[in-house]
């Protein structure tokens, strides 16, 4: 079946730096993307949402970046703080899908002092 | 105040057993849905419903049945546990025209089939 995969399992960075978190989708009837923060012992929270009909969106610290073309997305975290360690998923939807997501496999981020 | 609440937290059974998760949300939303989490940390969804419709992911043992008492609770009944049940399962909650910020999802409970 169609899924969402990460390219990275595991990423580490220093304690200020940005960090770039990628995605691959092959679902080509997903219209609506998001990622989502899920700490240790907790449910998934979520942190940014794109639509299908953007390819960039900016929150506080995040940017998601969607490249439709060859179905990809990513999250950039600027000034990364040690509160940002955890796992990132990011997850597809379309529209008749009940609102049932596809998740990606995760990418455990470290942010190192 | 939690809007989505799951009990228990952790549950440590013998294959075999029959057992029940239950969920509740009090954020008014319409949809619930079940996520499984494997030991890699790969989520998958199990079940979305509403009033309406009952939607099963196809690749769900029918050992899996969810069970919907009113609009607030969904719980999870799992019949003769294998030990490849272990994981941990999500409940989560949405309302239509929400987006992804109204998804909310439940803190989890961990399954150890033993």
């Amino acid at each position: 079946g169609e899924s969402v995969g990460l390219h990275l399992p595991t990423l580490s960075v220093q304690e200020g730096d940005n960090s770039i978190i990628n995605c691959a989708y092959s679902n080509s009837a997903s219209d609506y993307f998001i990622w989502y923060k899920q700490e240790s012992g907790k449910g998934p929270q979520f942190i940014i949402d794109i639509r299908s009909n953007m390819d960039k969106r900016q929150g506080q610290r995040v940017t998601v970046l969607l490249n439709k073309t060859v179905k990809h997305l990513s999250l950039q975290i600027a000034a990364t703080q040690p509160g940002d360690s955890a796992v990132y998923f990011c997850a597809e939807t379309y529209s008749g899908s009940a609102r049932q997501l596809t998740f990606g496999s995760g990418t455990q981020l470290t942010v190192l002092p | 105040d939690t809007a989505v609440s799951q009990t228990p937290k952790y549950l440590v059974t013998q294959m075999g057993n029959d057992k029940s998760i239950k969920c509740e949300q009090n954020l008014g939303h319409d949809t619930m849905y079940w996520y499984k989490q494997d030991s890699k940390k790969f989520l998958k969804i199990m079940f979305s419903y509403n009033n309406k419709e009952l939607i099963i992911n196809e690749t769900v043992p029918n050992r899996f049945s969810p069970k919907s008492p009113d609009k607030a609770h969904l719980n999870l009944h799992i019949n003769s546990l294998e030990l490849g049940d272990s994981a941990v399962y999500f409940c989560a909650s949405s309302k239509p025209g929400q987006g992804a910020q109204g998804y909310t999802f439940g803190s989890g409970t961990r399954l150890t089939v033993v």
